[in-house]
This record gives C-alpha cells, sequence and structure tokens, in this order.
C-alpha cells in the first residue's frame, strides 16, 4: 500500500531535549516536505527535499533541522525544542513540488 | 506569499451549495486544493495547472483564474461528509503556501 508513515505519532517532551520525528514513503516520490499546522494559520512549511541530499528551509525553518540521506526517508530534528514548537505536524511527499502531495498521519508534539 | 481563502467559516444545511475562494497577490501557476477532516491528514481535491482550467469530480469542482490570480472551489448540493477544512495551496519557487483554510460544516 503506497503510504507515508511519521513516527511517533504523540510525543511529550521538555524544553531542550533533543528529539527526532522520521517520516518514511513507499512511493519512490522526490520531493519531501515537512509542516506544522497551529490553530488559525493553516499549514506552513517548514523544511523540503527536492532529493537526496538536497534541502532548503519552507517558510518557518527556525529551530529545525533535516536530512534527506536516502530517498524515502526525511527526518525532522529538533535539536533544542522550546515550548513555541508545541503543535502538529505532517511529513508529506510527492513526485515534484507542483505534484499530488500525501501526507502522513501527523505527530502531535508537547513541548513543556 | 501564503494564499487567502475566504470565507474562513461556512455552516451549510445538506443539499445547500458553498463557495470557497483563493486568492494570491503574487502570480499563481498552479493551484492545488485539499480537505481535512477534524483528526485527519489532509487528502488531495485536485490540482489546476493552467489559467481558465476547470475541474470537478462527484459534486466538487473548481475553476483557476490565473490573470485574477485567484481560484474557487464549488462544492454542489452538499453532503454531510462534505465537513472539514478546506485548504487552497500553491507553489512558488519549489516551496510550498497553503491558505489558512475555510471550515465547513454540513448539518443535516
Amino acid at each position: 500500500e503506497a503510504q507515508v508513515t511519521q513516527n511517533p505519532r504523540y510525543l511529550i517532551t521538555v524544553t531542550g531535549k533533543k528529539l527526532t520525528v522520521t517520516c518514511s514513503q513507499n512511493m519512490n516520490h522526490e520531493y519531501m516536505s515537512w509542516y506544522r499546522q497551529d490553530p488559525g494559520l493553516g499549514l506552513r512549511q517548514i523544511y523540503y527535499s527536492m532529493n537526496v541530499e538536497v534541502t532548503d528551509k519552507g517558510d518557518v525553518p527556525e529551530g529545525y533541522k533535516v536530512s534527506r540521506k536516502e530517498k524515502r526517508n526525511f527526518p525532522l530534528i529538533l535539536e533544542s525544542p522550546s515550548p513555541n514548537q508545541t503543535s502538529l505536524y505532517f511529513c508529506a511527499s510527492s513526485l515534484g513540488s507542483r505534484d499530488t502531495q500525501y501526507f502522513g498521519p501527523g505527530t502531535r508534539l508537547t513541548v513543556l | 506569499q501564503q494564499p487567502v481563502q475566504s470565507p474562513q467559516a461556512v455552516i451549510l444545511r445538506e443539499g445547500e451549495d458553498a463557495v470557497i475562494n483563493c486568492s494570491s497577490s503574487k502570480a499563481l501557476y498552479s493551484v492545488h486544493w485539499y480537505r481535512q477532516k477534524h483528526g485527519e491528514a489532509p487528502v488531495f481535491l485536485m490540482i489546476l495547472l493552467k489559467g481558465g482550467e476547470q475541474k470537478g469530480h462527484d459534486k466538487i469542482s473548481a475553476s483557476f483564474n490565473e490573470k485574477k490570480q485567484q481560484s474557487s472551489l464549488y462544492l454542489t448540493a452538499s453532503q454531510l461528509s462534505y465537513s472539514g477544512t478546506y485548504f487552497c495551496g500553491t507553489e512558488t519557487f519549489n516551496k510550498f503556501y497553503f491558505g489558512s483554510g475555510t471550515k465547513l460544516n454540513v448539518k443535516p
């Protein structure tokens, strides 16, 4: 089954404790993105990747890091999480930047 | 860069029609529409790639006016299953921008 998986689905952590949210897709897509969703603000792109080893900042990249060592995986790293990063995070993949995006189930992160 | 959607929220009775608008101050090269139900991930509805293009499936359709830099989503004879938040989105220089969403509530 074609899908995007994310783990964990829920995470409660404390300020400053490094964490990684994993994202994997099995559709051989080149374009992958991370979004955060906050009430009233819609989905905002954090980082995107055009292909392996090619990543770039989206609209709200501060406080986040990503890597794309393999085509299928695109982890999101918060090196020193802060409470303002409490949000719902979605990973998405598509053939290209203008193609249909397929979203993972989301990760609800709470930073205390 | 974020597209502007209107209205922010709509309440309908089953069978009524709705229009959701999406506009941008920057040139639009393509417009995507997604629907998100509460607690779930956004799901793709359609993409419009050319000015003047119109698309639709079931009773949901959309149009894209490239010159006016706007798109509209039309929901005809709404069903309970249409409830959710609708987002338009657009790509500019490989970055993707979503609008802030329109919450649609269809009541029996």
